[in-house]
Order: structure tokens, then sequence, then C-alpha cells
């Protein structure tokens, strides 16, 4: 079981604004800013997308951002385009033993 | 350019052991923390375990603990895995991945990973 919880799917029409959300605990999301985002297509290699809760590495479009509060972090992904569709993870570093994953999310664009 | 290259899946009996290596290149491999993550055919990302640049610090998720073991050889650029008393429940793509600076856990470069299958 995941320790980190996300909605196992979500949908947008292209030009719209979508968010996923990331639930953890005061243990891991919510006590630290170490919550990346990933998004791996099907059959492909995850990519790095958010580090940090907001930074976006070099090469990725600003089109995707990421927040938190409390213990849910947020990925929003605006202007979606039909190549967003994949399925998205978030992680976070936890007291209890390094990093903790989601679930997972897939989005698709309508 | 950063490259990141599993070996050494394949399909293995339960109870078995079997030994995966991460080759890393166009970096300098003990300059980083190092990560194995798995995917279950069909299932979401699973962190697996995480050495820091020097082998000081290492930990293992808990459905590997005691079973799987992660090592490192900074000299050979290498990272392992060497998982023993596999389970059908191991059966998964395995993905050595970069942490972005020491003992930052955000995962900047991923293998393409390496095919597990326990089964008899």
């Amino acid at each position: 079981q995941p320790a980190l919880t996300q909605p196992a799917s979500v949908s947008g029409s292209p030009g719209q604004s979508i968010t996923i959300s990331c639930t953890g605990t005061s243990s891991d999301v919510g006590n630290y800013n170490f919550v990346s985002w990933y998004q791996q297509h099907a059959g492909k290699v995850p990519k790095f997308l958010i580090y940090g809760v907001s930074n976006r590495p070099t090469g990725v479009s600003n089109r995707f951002s990421g927040s938190k509060s409390g213990n849910t972090a947020s990925l929003t992904i605006s202007g979606l385009q039909t190549e967003d569709e994949a399925d998205y993870y978030c992680i976070s570093y936890t007291s209890s033993n390094y990093v903790v994953f989601g679930g997972g999310t897939k989005l698709t664009v309508l | 350019e950063v490259q990141l290259v599993e070996s050494g899946g394949g399909l293995v009996q339960p109870g078995k052991s079997l030994r995966l290596s991460c080759a890393a290149s166009g970096f300098t491999l003990r300059s980083y923390s190092m990560n194995w993550v798995r995917q279950a055919p069909g299932k979401g990302l699973e962190w697996v375990s995480y050495i820091s640049s020097g082998s000081t610090n290492i930990y293992y998720a808990d459905s590997v603990k005691g079973r799987f073991t992660i090592s490192r050889d900074n000299a050979k650029s290498s990272l392992y895995l060497q998982m023993n008393s596999l389970r059908a429940e191991d059966t998964a793509v395995y993905y050595c991945a970069r942490d972005l600076s020491a003992g930052s856990p955000f995962f900047d470069y991923w293998g393409q990973g390496t095919l597990v299958t326990v089964s008899s």
C-alpha cells in the first residue's frame, strides 16, 4: 500500500488546467519540502518533473507547477496538451525510511 | 551525457538469487547517492533501496529488508543490487536512479530498467 495518496485518475480537455493531489502525513509531506513529481508515459522511463515542492528542472515546461499545503502536495498542469497524457507520481522524503511514493495518477486528455 | 544502464535481469525461480548491476557514465558516480526503484507489471513505482555516495548510509524498503543488499563500486562506476530469497511479488522492472544531489531524494536520472521475473 503506497504511503502517499493520489487520485487514481484525473481527466481534462486540451487547454484546460488540472491538479493532482498527493496526501501524506506530518512524517513526510507535511514536515519536509522534499517532494518531487515524475511523469511516466506508457512503456517509458519516468521523467523528473518537479523537485523541492515547486522547482522545475531545466527543460521542463513552465506549464507544470507544484505547491504544498499542510500534508498535501499538488501538481498543476496548465494548458493541457495531448502529450501530457501519462501517469504521474509523487515522492516525499520520510523520517521513517528515506522516501515514499504515491500510488500514481493516470491523466487522460479528452 | 548522463547514462545509467541496468543489467542482470531475467527469469529466476522462487527462492533463488539474482544480482543486478547499473553502469554509470557521463558523471562522477562517487559524488552522488543512488537508488533502486521497481515497478511491477501494470503497477506503480516502488522505492527499493538507497545508498549514499560513500556507502555510509543504506536504507531498504520493508518489503525487501533482509533479502536485498545494495552496494556500489565507485572506481568501476557501478551500482549493484543483490537479491536473495526471491518471491513472485519481486517480479518487476528494476530501475537505478540518481539523486539530484547527495542525500536529496530527487531522482533526476533513471536507467532504462531491467526486468526480473520470479516464477517456477
